[in-house]
């Protein structure tokens, strides 16, 4: 079963720093998409940014990158710069025949 | 159970038939909420309900979409006439105390296919 793990439920930033977020899943697949959501308090779930697992390629949007191990089966997510508007729940989740999600990081952002 | 619950986890259905999707949150979590997943798409917030408060629907796509919470546990989300852009994955999630809760633990799911 595919399984997504969020290590850390709560995390805190200092404006215009760099904060990373961690992710490890379980799967047997080799082919499947892993993305971060970015839940504010408006309880819309925001697609920040999905990595295709057969690329190799990092993917970044903006101040968003990931830092994608395939082998490690880890996917983290890497704010850079950080803003008082990237504070939210963030969640990781997983999609190949199914969706999985872990459970959430808070973020909180300090001015 | 340990974890939430989702029932079926598959479901294929005809074009205008009524379907109900199941989810059985983790006891002693106030706060249930249903998403859903289309193809290709983004998650996409349904409804919120926490507590004996009345529920959020503002996710709620159309009228033919509803959803109860019965005695502050289970949930129930009806689509009604349904239509092939329906199709989705139908997820489930619960936690403590609304927005103040650490984390939403999600179900695994309901796969529906409209034909």
């Amino acid at each position: 079963a595919q399984t997504v793990t969020q290590s850390q439920p709560e995390m805190s930033v200092q404006e215009a720093e760099t904060v990373t977020l961690s992710c490890t899943y379980d799967t047997s697949e080799s082919d499947y998409y892993l993305f971060w959501y970015k839940q504010p308090p408006s309880r819309q779930m925001i697609l920040v940014i999905r990595q295709e697992a057969y690329k190799q390629q990092n993917a970044t949007e903006n101040r968003f990158s990931v830092n994608f191990q395939k082998a490690a089966k880890s996917f983290s997510l890497k704010i850079s710069d950080s803003q008082l508007g990237d504070a939210a729940m963030y969640f990781c989740a997983y999609r190949s025949a199914y969706v999985r999600f872990g459970a959430g990081t808070r973020l909180t952002v300090k001015p | 159970g340990a974890g939430v619950s989702q029932s079926p986890s598959n479901k294929v259905t005809e074009k205008g038939k009524d379907v109900e999707l199941r989810c059985d949150p983790i006891s002693g979590h106030t706060a249930l909420y249903w998403y859903r997943q289309s193809l290709g798409q983004g998650l996409e917030f349904l409804i919120y309900f926490q507590g004996n408060s009345a529920p959020d629907k503002s996710g709620l796509p159309s009228d033919r979409f509803s959803a109860e919470r019965t005695g502050g546990s289970v949930s129930t989300l009806t689509i009604q006439r349904t239509q092939q852009e329906d199709s989705a994955v139908y997820l489930c999630a619960s936690s403590l105390g609304g927005l103040a809760g650490v984390g939403q633990f999600f179900g695994p799911g309901t796969r529906l296919t409209v034909l």
